[in-house]
């Protein structure tokens, strides 16, 4: 079975441009995570879909970040413009059920801006 | 806004050495669970326990868990160079929220 797939892995990109994440998450699981991480710190909660809705953005910069899950499957996650403190990696993760089961996270998107 | 802190933030044993991670939350959960990181990879699920267990193992692996003191411990058991990474803990109330980690450093 397929894990979750984030692409890019890594994204240099100089401050006021835009970038987008994809990710892909493992089949049938309908619970997606967004998660930013910055060096030597845990994941922070960016925003959760339960399938297509987004339940939880209460932490997502909605001046620059956006984010959708189409279909309930792929989600993208987009800054622009991008800032010099959004350098970090971005951390998908999806989960079969919200209230109690494991999380499955991607690779990682490490993005650095300049 | 993150949830739970891990102690020690670092760690450094000789492989053999048993290894214990502590993390105390603020909130009631409905469960806890334990995720590991290797240096530029995403975290792996290692075990979750839930509100109403108090202690699980799993291979190497021992977690207790204290409701009322809202702490939970991993203990890793004759560690390898391998268990080399980060720990986390994670609570799930409405979401999952980490902590700041753990670093284990194994020295062969």
């Amino acid at each position: 079975e397929a894990g979750v797939v984030q692409s890019p892995r890594y994204k240099i990109i100089e401050k006021k441009q835009p970038v987008a994440f994809w990710c892909n998450p493992i089949s049938g699981h309908n619970t997606l995570y967004w998660y930013r991480q910055n060096l030597g710190q845990g994941p922070e909660l960016l925003i959760r879909y339960e399938n297509e809705e987004a339940v939880d953005d209460s932490q997502l910069p909605k001046d620059r970040f956006s984010a959708e899950r189409l279909k309930g499957v792929d989600s993208t996650l987009k800054i622009q413009p991008a800032e010099l403190g959004d350098s970090a990696v971005y951390l998908c993760a999806s989960s079969l059920y919200r209230n109690t089961g494991e999380l499955f996270f991607g690779e990682g998107s490490r993005l650095t801006v300049l | 806004s993150q949830q739970g802190e891990e102690d020690p933030q670092a760690l450094s044993i000789q492989e053999g050495e048993n290894a214990t991670m502590n993390c105390s939350y603020k909130t009631s959960i409905n469960n806890l669970q334990w995720y590991r990181q290797n240096s530029g990879r995403g975290l792996v699920h290692l075990i979750l326990i839930r509100s109403n267990e108090r202690e699980k193992h799993s291979g190497r692996l021992r977690v207790t868990l204290d409701t009322s003191k809202k702490s939970s411990s991993l203990l890793i058991t004759a560690s390898r160079a391998a268990d080399t990474a980060s720990y986390f803990c994670a609570t799930f109330t409405n979401d999952m929220r980490f902590g700041a980690g753990t670093r284990l450093t194994v020295k062969p």
